[in-house]
């Protein structure tokens, strides 16, 4: 089976602090890959980063950053100094080329001035 | 990025209309789209997957002639409500694939069913 555990279900945290959005997949596919999406208050889903599983390589850009981790089977999501801007629900998603995306539950984070 | 469109973004009707959902990628081809249902504070729930010139594929549970979708072409794919109800009221969000496993969404419709 598969499945995406975002077992956070809101976060709350001030301006400037560092904060990491935990997601633990599982699938017996030996290829598959990983996404993050925000969703802000507007609703729109926004693409953050995709991952395959063959490229367990971190990735940074700006002040968001990711954490991939075959061993653990988590996909981790980290972002640094953080900004009311960042307030919004993260979704982790998997896709093992079923042409059906998991999605987590979400984490709502709010970031307070 | 992929930009898909979707229109309406509000809709209000009343019971028993039907209302439909538009939903475009503005700067690729899709051959896969999806059709989206959200919950309030609730992840995405998947409706069905819409192949262009082919029938679409429902999930379990989702009536498919309740949400009719066509996918007329490689960048356009309705949704249906028909004789909308109160409990139709949702947030409906399309997707599309620009390439292998990555989906972009569209910036969603809000359906109220009075």
């Amino acid at each position: 089976a598969q499945k995406v555990t975002q077992a956070q279900t809101e976060i709350s945290v001030v301006e400037k602090e560092d904060v990491t959005l935990d997601c633990v997949y599982e699938t017996r596919d030996t290829t598959y890959y990983l996404f993050w999406y925000k969703q802000p208050p507007s609703g729109e889903l926004v693409f953050l980063i995709r991952r395959n599983s063959f490229d367990e390589q971190n990735e940074i850009s700006g002040r968001y950053s990711w954490n991939f981790q075959k061993s653990t089977s988590s996909f981790n999501f980290t972002i640094t100094a953080s900004q009311v801007v960042d307030s919004a629900v993260y979704f982790c998603a998997l896709d093992t080329g079923g042409f059906k995306t998991i999605f987590g539950a979400g984490t709502r984070l709010f970031v307070k001035a | 990025g992929a930009v898909v469109s979707q229109h309406p973004s509000w809709v209000i009707c009343k019971s028993g209309t039907s209302v439909k959902i538009e939903c475009r990628s503005l700067d690729f081809q899709a051959t896969t789209m999806f059709w989206y249902r959200q919950f309030p504070k609730q992840s995405l729930m998947l409706m069905a997957t819409s192949n262009e010139g082919s029938k679409a594929t429902y999930e379990q549970g989702v009536e498919k002639d309740k949400f009719l979708i066509n996918h007329a072409s490689l960048t356009l794919s309705t949704l249906t409500v028909t004789s909308a109800h109160p409990e139709d009221s949702s947030f409906y969000i399309c997707s599309a694939r620009d390439s292998p496993q990555t989906q972009y969404f569209g910036p969603g419709t809000r359906l109220l069913v009075l």
